[in-house]
């Protein structure tokens, strides 16, 4: 069964920090990866789209990294502000109908 | 564009009455899909539309639920009769070719009471 995992479920970091928040899946076999932003009650903000060619792609503060072989992609954000405090969702999609299975997310805080 | 747009924004109905939720996506977009969100069961595709065709209902949970696509610019997701445990965020996303990246709308938050 292809599946997606994302752990930790929760994470709290001071403000300024650099952190890495964790997506596996379990097919490797992928088509491409996307990660999402989800702000509470609001709709999901696409972050990052890496195709199964890439190893990573980076927009401002974020990068996120594919590793195909070993299941996993990351995301990284670089000096953590409280306004990135959100829900962090990882998408796969493993066939060219872009239809997409999602981890269960991790929920940052960013303290001040 | 105006992103993905979704109405109503909330909505609730009483157990047995029909419920309509609709979408329209971004204008070019040839793929559609409807997500649904639950605190046990998190994000799930419901029903993908390619160029306004159903290509995967597979994760529609049951026949109380149907979804259409008349044209390119609008969808509808049906559910009759609404029950208590289908109260959650119903999500839209469009894509503008396989393989792109999906845009989601603001979601439809439904509570069958």
């Amino acid at each position: 069964k292809q599946e997606v995992t994302q752990i930790p479920a929760a994470l709290s970091v001071p403000e300024g920090e650099n952190l890495v928040l964790n997506c596996s899946f379990t097919d490797s076999a992928i088509y491409n990866l996307q990660w999402f932003r989800q702000d509470p009650g609001k709709g999901l903000t696409s972050l990052l789209l890496i195709q199964s060619s890439q190893r990573e792609q980076t927009s401002g503060r974020l990068n996120a990294s594919l590793d195909k072989s070993s299941g996993r992609s990351t995301l990284y954000i670089a000096a953590s502000q409280p306004g990135d405090s959100a829900t962090y969702l990882c998408a796969v999609n493993w066939n060219a109908g872009n239809m997409l299975t999602f981890g269960g997310g991790t929920r940052l805080m960013v303290k001040p | 564009d105006a992103g993905v747009i979704q109405s109503p924004r909330h909505e609730v109905t009483e157990m047995g009455q029909e419920v309509t939720l609709r979408c329209k996506p971004i204008s070019g977009h040839n793929s559609l899909f409807w997500y649904r969100q639950t605190m046990m069961r998190g994000l799930e595709l419901l029903i993908y539309f390619n160029n306004n065709v159903p290509i995967d209902d597979s994760g529609m949970p049951e026949d109380r639920f149907s979804a259409k696509m008349p044209n390119a610019s609008f969808s509808t997701l049906k559910i009759q009769p609404s029950e208590p445990r289908d109260s959650a965020v119903y999500f839209c996303a469009s894509s503008f070719v396989t393989g792109a990246e999906a845009f989601f709308g603001q979601g439809t938050r439904l509570t069958v009471v």
